[in-house]
Order: C-alpha cells, then sequence, then structure tokens
C-alpha cells in the first residue's frame, strides 16, 4: 500500500456542488498538507496542519475547508465548486526532521464543468 | 516571504548529454533546506534531491547533482548522462529550519530526445 493514499484519483463535478478530497497515511507523522498544482503555477499551499488540533490557512485557502479528523487522514473540502478551483490536488504529509522533505499522494485531478 | 524562481518553463536534452535545470530562491533564513521534485507524466511526486544549507558540498545522487552557490542564492539541478525516462516535470523547493512548509517553483518540463 502506498505511503499517502488520496481519493478518488480523478473527479468530475458541476458548478455548485460541495465535494470532499480524502487523504490519508500510514507514515506516522503528524504534519500533512493540501497543494493545489496548475499549469504554469506550480503547487500552492492550500492548508496544513501540524497535528490534529493545529488547522492553519495557506496562501490559497479561499473556497477551502480542511477537516483532520485523525493524525493519519486530513481532508479537503470545496464547499461549492467553481470551475477555476479545476487542478491537479496533491496531499502530503512530513516527519518533524524536515531534511526528508515530504511524502506525496498521487494526486487527484479535479475538474469543475 | 520566501521565493523559488525557476525561470525556464522548457528545457531539451540530448540522450547521454548534460543539462542543467536553473533555480533561485529568495530568504532571510539561514537554516533551510532545498529539494529537487521529479514530477514524470504518471503526476507521481518524486524527491530527486535534497542539500542542507548548512553543508557546503554540494549532494549527488548517481546521476544527479547539485549546484549549491549559499551567497547567490542559486540551486541548480545537473542530470549527466541524461535517459528518455528522465523526461518529467522538475520542480524546485525550499523549506527552511522555521517549519516545515514546502515553498515551490513553477516548474520547468524537461524533453529528452532520443
Amino acid at each position: 500500500d502506498a505511503d499517502v493514499t488520496q481519493t478518488p484519483r480523478n473527479r468530475i463535478t458541476k458548478t455548485g456542488k460541495r465535494i470532499m478530497l480524502e487523504c490519508s497515511q500510514t507514515k506516522g507523522h503528524d504534519r500533512m498538507y493540501w497543494y493545489r498544482q496548475d499549469p504554469g503555477l506550480g503547487l500552492r499551499l492550500i492548508y496544513y496542519s501540524f497535528d490534529v488540533k493545529d488547522i492553519n490557512k495557506g496562501e490559497i485557502s479561499d473556497g477551502y475547508s480542511v477537516s483532520r479528523q485523525a493524525q493519519a487522514k486530513f481532508s479537503l473540502s470545496l464547499e461549492s465548486a467553481i470551475p477555476n478551483q479545476t487542478a491537479l490536488y496533491f496531499c502530503a504529509t512530513s516527519a518533524p526532521d524536515r531534511v526528508y522533505g515530504y511524502t506525496f499522494g498521487s494526486g487527484t485531478r479535479l475538474t469543475v464543468v | 516571504a520566501q521565493t523559488v524562481t525557476q525561470s525556464q518553463p522548457e528545457m531539451s536534452v540530448q540522450e547521454a548529454e548534460t543539462v542543467t535545470l536553473s533555480c533561485t530562491y529568495d530568504t532571510s533564513e539561514s537554516d533551510y533546506y532545498l529539494f529537487w521534485y521529479k514530477q514524470p507524466p504518471s503526476r507521481q511526486m518524486i524527491l530527486v534531491i535534497r542539500q542542507e544549507a548548512y553543508k557546503q558540498q554540494n549532494a549527488t545522487e548517481n546521476r544527479f547533482s547539485v549546484n549549491f552557490q549559499k551567497a547567490a542564492k542559486s540551486f541548480s539541478l545537473k542530470i549527466s548522462d541524461s535517459q528518455l525516462g528522465d523526461a518529467a516535470m522538475y520542480f524546485c523547493a525550499y523549506g527552511s529550519g522555521a517549519n516545515s512548509k514546502l515553498t515551490f517553483g513553477k516548474g520547468i518540463t524537461l524533453s529528452v530526445r532520443p
């Protein structure tokens, strides 16, 4: 099994719908992150969490919310999806020892029509 | 805020040749880490190489090496003996000692010509 699992892998949804992207990890790390990737813009941080009771906004949190259900689970929700939220979404986790960087999930490609 | 700049959106290299991908960053921190990630068409993000800022020696991982110029805030990736499987998007990333959030550049698409 993958260290970081994202579901669904691909999703097409309609404008205005609520959608949840799920992420779970088996690394035992406290730190988890949500990024979105857009062509020409790289990866941008949406939300991050350093433990179950700690949730922080990233640089582009508007229109998104998150839930840290357990150490291993970190979900991203789009309350009312809009077309410019069409993107590739990555969940990642890291150890407190920052030298090792992130372990990423395989991404969720979301299309809002 | 820290920024990471990858100014070349695309590069191409002949198979078996060497290519260098550029990255610059801006920071006032003294304790930080730098990374190169590879994203092949499978879209998985794969760590290629990492460099700790306090280490003067440039990191190497097989055919991949970096040229870390701390004063110039430059962190380029050199790929030697390029292979078809090296074709991918490459992201440079920065993480400071204060927290573990990574800031990514916009990426560069590398193509390898057979």
